[in-house]
């Protein structure tokens, strides 16, 4: 029962490298979402997909990129780390968006920037 | 906007114990109401959900109910146990808003 799989689960990068975190799902699911969990802030969303070829922000995305691959993957980039992107970050999917079905969470990445 | 709000942890328990923590929202309309468990080293889990008012949800000896009147959803149990200790999330969805709104979490300790 795999779910929802976060690769890698933990990095550590210096300021200025890039890196793409990798989420796939294997539940057919239509939506997914990035999201970054920070002491005393819970979760913030970064971005999500909503369906298959579309992708909006959430509220925190600058300084990241996202794609959609097809429909079980949804990839997460930082261009240019910045120590203030150092955080947990979970990826989520969801049969829809847009109605009240449970979102299903990976394990999280943990990354450190220095 | 829509907003969920929930009391500041961290809550230390001994065993046994009653357990509330508290979370009210701002929505227009009828939102869905959830709460999702965090246990150590793991991402969040559905733990109970209510879609209407007056509905109560309940899983694994932990109640919430919908309260129009007071916009509030309540996260109680009985008698907690040492694996109970976690972080909860309170969560709404609002038709019309995409996402979950999630309040900010509260942390759980239950000592034996």
């Amino acid at each position: 029962n795999a779910g929802v799989t976060q690769t890698p689960k933990f990095q550590v990068l210096k300021t200025g490298q890039s890196m793409t975190l990798q989420c796939a799902q294997d539940m057919n699911h239509n939506s997914m979402y990035w999201y970054r969990q920070d002491p005393g802030m819970g979760l913030r969303l970064i971005y999500y997909s909503a369906s298959e070829g579309t992708t909006d922000k959430g509220e925190v995305p600058n300084g990241y990129n996202v794609s959609r691959l097809n429909k079980r993957e949804f990839s997460l980039r930082l261009e240019s780390a910045a120590p203030s992107q150092t955080s947990v970050y979970f990826c989520a999917s969801s049969e829809s968006g847009t109605s009240d079905q449970p979102q299903h969470f990976g394990d999280g990445t943990r990354l450190s920037i220095l | 906007g829509n907003s969920v709000t929930q009391m500041e942890g961290p809550v230390t328990l001994s065993e046994e114990a009653f357990l509330t923590i508290n979370c009210t929202y701002t929505a227009t309309g009828y939102p869905s109401l959830f709460w999702y468990v965090q246990y150590p080293g793991e991402g969040l889990q559905l733990l109970l959900k209510a879609t209407k008012a007056d509905d109560k949800g309940s899983n694994k000896g932990f109640e919430a109910t919908y309260r129009k009147e007071t916009t509030s959803f309540h996260l109680e149990k009985g008698s907690v146990q040492v694996s109970d200790s976690a972080v909860y999330f309170c969560a709404l969805y609002h038709r019309g808003n995409t996402p979950l709104v999630f309040g900010k979490g509260t942390r759980l300790s239950v000592i034996a």
